[in-house]
């Protein structure tokens, strides 16, 4: 499968404790996107990576969230001393490098709940 | 400050029946509006989209309708079927420079009855 992929699907943690999730984009697309969704809501932007540059990131994206591309390839984000309200699911999706399209493709999702 | 609002919150149609969904968008700067589909614990799937330059688009069962002068852009499922029963979000994008953020919207939620 070819998809977007995302490790953990799930992950359960203690307030106060850091966590880090893995998106894995669609192999030729060099763009890449966080989005945070919680429950009955739409997805949330959270922060943009072409290739290795992260060029966008919402307000949302608090000092505790750091999200990095090392290699332009995968991407991972981190939650420091995490707090209840950041149990959402986590989304992450890509885009083609072609400059007209838009379609943006998205993971299964990290479902985080902190206790 | 919500920039799409999507109504209704929820829907129920019979099968066959039409299912149609609304989205009005605030800023004008947007040029790009697709629809993802939304299964329990899975992740939005892209289902269609449109650009302003159409006033329609269409997908087999589904169907875009887009009012440019109305700020407002719809979904349309025919012959609507059990296996469509899930979450339908609409989303919009302003393609310029700097920016490739997706807004969405708070998403409807369909079932379709047999």
């Amino acid at each position: 499968d070819t998809g977007v992929s995302q490790d953990p699907r799930h992950k359960i943690t203690k307030r106060g404790q850091n966590v880090t999730f893995r998106c894995d984009p669609i192999s030729e697309h060099n763009r890449l996107y966080w989005y945070r969704q919680t429950l009955g809501q739409g997805p949330e932007f959270l922060t943009y990576f072409q290739n290795e540059a992260q060029l966008e990131k919402s307000r949302l994206l608090s000092d505790r969230f750091s999200a990095e591309r090392p290699k332009g390839s995968f991407s991972t984000l981190e939650i420091q001393r995490t707090e209840q309200g950041d149990s959402a699911m986590y989304l992450c999706a890509s885009s083609s490098p072609d400059l007209i399209a838009s379609e943006q493709y998205f993971g299964p999702g990290t479902r985080l709940t902190v206790t | 400050q919500q920039q799409v609002k999507q109504s209704p919150q929820s829907l129920i149609v019979q099968k066959g029946g039409i299912s149609i969904i609304n989205c009005a968008y605030e800023n004008t700067a947007f040029d790009y509006f697709p629809w993802y589909q939304q299964f329990p614990g899975k992740g939005p799937a892209l289902l269609i989209a449109i650009r302003p330059d159409v006033s329609e688009k269409k997908e087999g069962r589904f169907t875009i309708s887009f009012n440019k002068s109305a700020k407002q852009f719809s979904l349309h499922i025919m012959d609507s079927q059990p296996g469509d029963s899930a979450t339908y979000f609409c989303a919009a994008k302003y393609s310029g420079a700097g920016s490739y953020q997706l807004t969405f919207g708070k998403g409807t939620k369909l079932s379709v009855i047999p």
